[in-house]
């Protein structure tokens, strides 16, 4: 059970601008960096954000991260038909022995 | 870009064990901070193993600690990942996933990821 909530689904038409927020806690996301991945299915995992706010090299720069406090957000600017897929945000919890966790998954819809 | 490859996956019976193996093509593992994540059919991503360049530090998921070893084989440029008392919750595609650089010897960003190899538990 994931302790990174994601809201389950997002959309919006081509062009638009479409936010996925990810809420935590003072022990993943309040005290160590965000990271995002991009999942369209059958496919592997694409890393899309990292550090909060820091795109890899070759992501559009469409993409872009925030974290403001134990909340943080993934957003999607001049959104194309090939961003549809699932994202999901990360980080590290600092509880127990410490343990890296995904958020619960957005999938993302363009319509 | 590193090409990550997993291989192992296959049916095993509950109780049962299963090694999987991952290696990097044109690439030395030696000096790459690895992890493991499975994804359960239909479901989302799950981070089940860190391991460190040396293999000298290990973090692990609850729900496979005490059940699942990652070690891995610098010489043989491999990473391993053995699963005993497997479970029929077990079932998954399993990845293996690069560290990004710049770690706190611990998962951080996986900016690397393997095709995945299916394990289905089940009687």
């Amino acid at each position: 059970q994931s302790v990174l909530t994601q809201p389950p689904s997002a959309s919006g038409t081509p062009g638009q601008r479409v936010t996925v927020s990810c809420s935590g806690s003072s022990s993943n996301i309040g005290s160590n960096s965000v990271s995002w991945y991009q999942q369209v299915p059958g496919t592997a995992p694409k890393l899309l954000i990292s550090t909060n706010d820091q795109r890899p090299s070759g992501v559009p720069d469409r993409f872009s991260g925030s974290k403001s406090g134990t909340s943080a957000s993934l957003a999607i600017s001049g959104l194309q038909s090939e961003d549809e897929a699932d994202y999901y945000c990360a980080a590290w919890d600092d509880s127990l022995s410490g343990f890296y966790v995904f958020g619960t998954g957005t999938k993302v819809t363009v319509l | 870009e590193v090409q990550l490859v997993e291989s192992g996956g296959g049916l095993a019976q509950p109780g049962g064990s299963l090694r999987l193996s991952c290696t990097a093509s044109e690439f030395s593992l030696r000096t790459l901070e690895m992890n493991w994540v499975r994804q359960a059919p239909g479901k989302g991503l799950e981070w089940i193993s860190y391991i460190s360049t040396s293999g000298s530090t290990l973090f692990y998921a609850d729900s496979v600690k005490g059940r699942f070893t990652t070690s891995r084989d610098n010489a043989k440029n491999s990473l391993y990942l053995e699963m005993d008392s497997l479970r029929v919750e077990d079932t998954a595609i399993y990845y293996c996933a690069k560290n990004l650089p710049g770690s706190k010897w611990r998962p951080y960003s996986f900016d690397s990821w393997g095709q995945g190899t299916p394990v289905t538990v089940s009687s």
